[in-house]
């Protein structure tokens, strides 16, 4: 699990806040991305950055704001949630975007109030 | 369409006897699968994978088995453990080299003493 690691493991954020999830791993990989699990439903993809470009974007509300400075980093700005929005948030990474198996991180459990 | 099924979605089994996971998946252009295991509070780890030209691939007390003709795909676990408990899901790669992968509901193992 210490390949990916993301930060805050739980997080409770309110309508009006602003606050960002983080993913680093330490796999020398190219590909990172963001994936959303709800209760009884499959992992939902949400971002693909390939070299630190986004080369995915599966239809998500720009309330969900991707970042990627660099290969080792990625980020989910969160701006205006709705309750609708809590999930597992999990972060992800291969050696490139199609290249073998997916890492995944531990997740960041977010709770919309 | 693109979709990953899981025939069940809780398999409850004896410790010691042997578990089998099933999953169908829909597109036929489909070349790399992977099986992964969740645990309670932590991201999907990858069990093993297996290419659209093999049927059949063996790891550590877990085998996973391809039919492509009724595209379908099997995990089997020998001599289950209690260790074993977690959800699992089945994810097929569409979309070719840069392709994403696409998971399915998954299937929760309870493994009885």
């Amino acid at each position: 699990e210490t390949g990916v690691t993301q930060t805050p493991r739980h997080l409770v954020m309110g309508m009006t806040n602003k606050k960002s999830l983080k993913c680093e791993q330490h796999l020398g990989h190219n590909a990172m991305y963001w994936y959303k699990q709800s209760a009884k439903k499959p992992l939902e993809l949400m971002f693909v950055y390939n070299f630190k470009e986004q080369t995915e974007n599966n239809s998500v509300p720009s309330r969900f704001s991707p970042e990627c400075p660099n290969s080792s980093h990625l980020f989910l700005h969160l701006h205006t949630l709705q309750p609708e929005d809590s999930a597992l948030y999990l972060c992800a990474s291969s050696h490139g975007q199609g290249v073998g198996e997916q890492y995944f991180g531990p997740g960041t459990r977010l709770t919309v109030t | 369409g693109e979709s990953v099924g899981l025939h069940l979605p809780t398999l409850s089994v004896q410790e010691g006897d042997n578990s089998i996971i099933n999953c169908a998946y829909s597109n036929s252009a489909s070349d790399y699968f992977i099986w992964y295991k969740q645990e309670s509070g932590k991201g999907p780890q990858f069990i093993i994978d297996i290419r659209s030209n093999m049927d059949k691939r063996q790891g550590q007390r877990v085998t996973v088995l391809l039919n492509k003709t009724v595209k379908h795909l099997s995990l089997q676990i020998a001599a289950t453990q209690p260790g074993d408990s977690a959800v699992y899901f089945c994810a097929e790669k569409v979309g070719g080299n840069t392709g994403k992968l696409i998971f399915g509901q998954g299937t929760t193992l309870q493994v009885k003493p």
